[in-house]
C-alpha cells in the first residue's frame, strides 16, 4: 500500500533555532517528492519539488533532501523565524496518472 | 491571477441539509481536485478532473457526494444529504501542464461544520 509517514507530529522550537522534518513514503514507482507548507486557515503552498535524480534542493532557509534508496525525505529550516509556524506536508506521486499520496503533516510551533 | 478562489469560506448547516462547496481554479489549468482534510485522517483526495472530465472519483465517500466541472472555469462539490462527520475543511486545487508541471495550486477552503 503507498503510504507517507511523517514525522514527528508536532514540534515546538526557539526563535532562531534549526529543526528537520522527516518523511518516509513506500510509493512505487516514484516520481517525485514534494514539500508543502500550510498555514492555519490557508490552503498549502508547494516550498519544494524534487525528483529521483536529485539529492537536495534548497528555498531560501529551507533545504529539503531525499534519499531515493531508503525511501526517505526531509525538510531543514535554518534560523527558524515565527513565520515558519505551520503544518509541513509531504507529498509522493507515482508515475503516470496515479494519485498523490499526502503524509499527515507535521506541526510546527517556533516561539520566541 | 487571483489563485484559486473557493466560496464559501465557512459554512454551517444542520444535518440533512444539501450543501454546495465552490471552486474557481487558476486561469489556463487543466486539471481540478477536491480535497477533505481532517485532524485524523489529514488530506485526502476526494475526485479530480482533467479537462473538465472526472478521472478519479475512488475517493468520494459514498452516494451523497458529487462533483461537477460544466467547463474550465468552475467546479461544484455537493453533499446531499449532510452528516455531522462530513465536518472538514474542503480545498480545491488546480494544475497546469506547463512548466510548473505537478505543482497543485490550492485555495483557501471552505471549513464545513454539520450539526
Amino acid at each position: 500500500k503507498n503510504q507517507v509517514e511523517q514525522s514527528p507530529q508536532s514540534l515546538i522550537i526557539l526563535e532562531g533555532k534549526n529543526c528537520t522534518l522527516q518523511c518516509n513514503y513506500t510509493v512505487s514507482p516514484f516520481s517525485n517528492l514534494r514539500w508543502y507548507k500550510q498555514d492555519t486557515g490557508r490552503g498549502p503552498v508547494s516550498l519544494t519539488i524534487m525528483t529521483f535524480s536529485e539529492n537536495t534542493k534548497s528555498n531560501g532557509r529551507y533545504t529539503a533532501t531525499l534519499d531515493a534508496d531508503t525511501k526517505q525525505s526531509s525538510l531543514h529550516i535554518t534560523a527558524s523565524q515565527l513565520s515558519d509556524s505551520a503544518s509541513y506536508i509531504c507529498v509522493v506521486s507515482g508515475e503516470g496518472n496515479t494519485p498523490l499520496v499526502f503524509g499527515k503533516g507535521t506541526r510546527l510551533s517556533v516561539i520566541a | 491571477d487571483a489563485g484559486v478562489i473557493q466560496s464559501p469560506r465557512h459554512e454551517v448547516t444542520e444535518m440533512g441539509q444539501e450543501v454546495t462547496l465552490r471552486c474557481k481554479p487558476i486561469s489556463g489549468h487543466n486539471s481540478l481536485f477536491w480535497y477533505r482534510q481532517t485532524m485524523m485522517r489529514g488530506l485526502e483526495l476526494l475526485i479530480y478532473f482533467n479537462n473538465n472530465v472526472p478521472i478519479d472519483d475512488s475517493g468520494m465517500p459514498e452516494d451523497r457526494f458529487s462533483a461537477k466541472m460544466p467547463n474550465a472555469s468552475f467546479s461544484t462539490l455537493k453533499i446531499q444529504p449532510s452528516e455531522p462527520r462530513d465536518s472538514a475543511v474542503y480545498f480545491c486545487a488546480s494544475r497546469s501542464r506547463g512548466l510548473a508541471k505537478n505543482i497543485q495550486y490550492f485555495g483557501a477552503g471552505t471549513r464545513l461544520s454539520v450539526l
